[in-house]
């Protein structure tokens, strides 16, 4: 198993600002996630963050708008850039152990004023 | 994958009754199901998951089933208790601990009435 934690839990920002996400892990783990959720919906997988590569984003999701670090096997963080209201949501870090199932931080709930 | 709609699908059962919580899902290459049970201001907690090569899988209170002529996945709930209420998704991916990351459905909000 693994335990995640994440922080802010969560948040209130003006549009135009960024703000940037901590997901730390209390084990060593290759592969990192991180998801939206936007409000009454299913998850969605932003990208993938492993260790000593870049950050692959999944189509609709780019770089620029979330950058990503994943300095060590313990730790990421996912920027939100350039708010606006549309990007509300909970954003959740997930890990996958070796050989294991994938494991959720509780969430970061972000609102966009 | 699919798409997602505006509102999660609403399943009201009685306390003590059996619940069934459907899902389709839409990649025929997936090779292992989990489902997520979701309380409110949560994660999602793993609840139980079945590889391909299963059609059936037991756990405590909880079984899945897994159709993978019609790309459906079902999760029972027997006996349900309060604590049971939350929402309850599916996901798929390749494989097992595989770097792919998870393709979630719409999920199933479940209320247990007393």
């Amino acid at each position: 198993s693994a335990v995640i934690s994440q922080k802010p839990s969560r948040d209130i920002c003006q549009r135009g600002t960024s703000l940037t996400i901590q997901c730390q892990v209390d084990s060593q783990v290759t592969m990192m996630f991180w998801y939206r959720q936007q409000p009454g919906q299913s998850l969605t997988l932003i990208a993938t963050a492993n260790q000593g590569s870049e950050a692959t984003y999944e189509s609709g999701f780019v770089i620029d708008k979330f950058p990503i670090s994943r300095p060590n096997l313990t730790f990421s963080t996912l920027t939100v850039s350039n708010m606006s209201p549309e990007d509300s949501s909970i954003y959740l870090c997930s890990v996958v152990p070796l050989n294991t199932e994938a494991f959720f931080g509780q969430g970061t709930r972000l609102t966009v004023v | 994958g699919e798409s997602v709609g505006l509102h999660l699908p609403t399943l009201s059962v009685q306390e003590g009754d059996n619940s069934i919580i459907n899902c389709a899902y839409s990649n025929s290459a997936s090779d292992y199901f989990i489902w997520y049970k979701q309380e409110s201001g949560k994660g999602p907690q793993f609840i139980i998951d079945i590889r391909s090569n299963m059609d059936k899988r037991q756990g405590q209170r909880v079984t899945v089933l897994l159709n993978k002529t019609v790309k459906h996945l079902s999760l029972q709930i027997a006996a349900t208790q309060p604590g049971d209420s939350a929402v309850y998704f599916c996901a798929e991916t390749w494989q097992k601990g595989g770097a792919d990351g998870l393709t979630f459905g719409k999920g199933t909000h479940l209320i247990i009435q007393p």
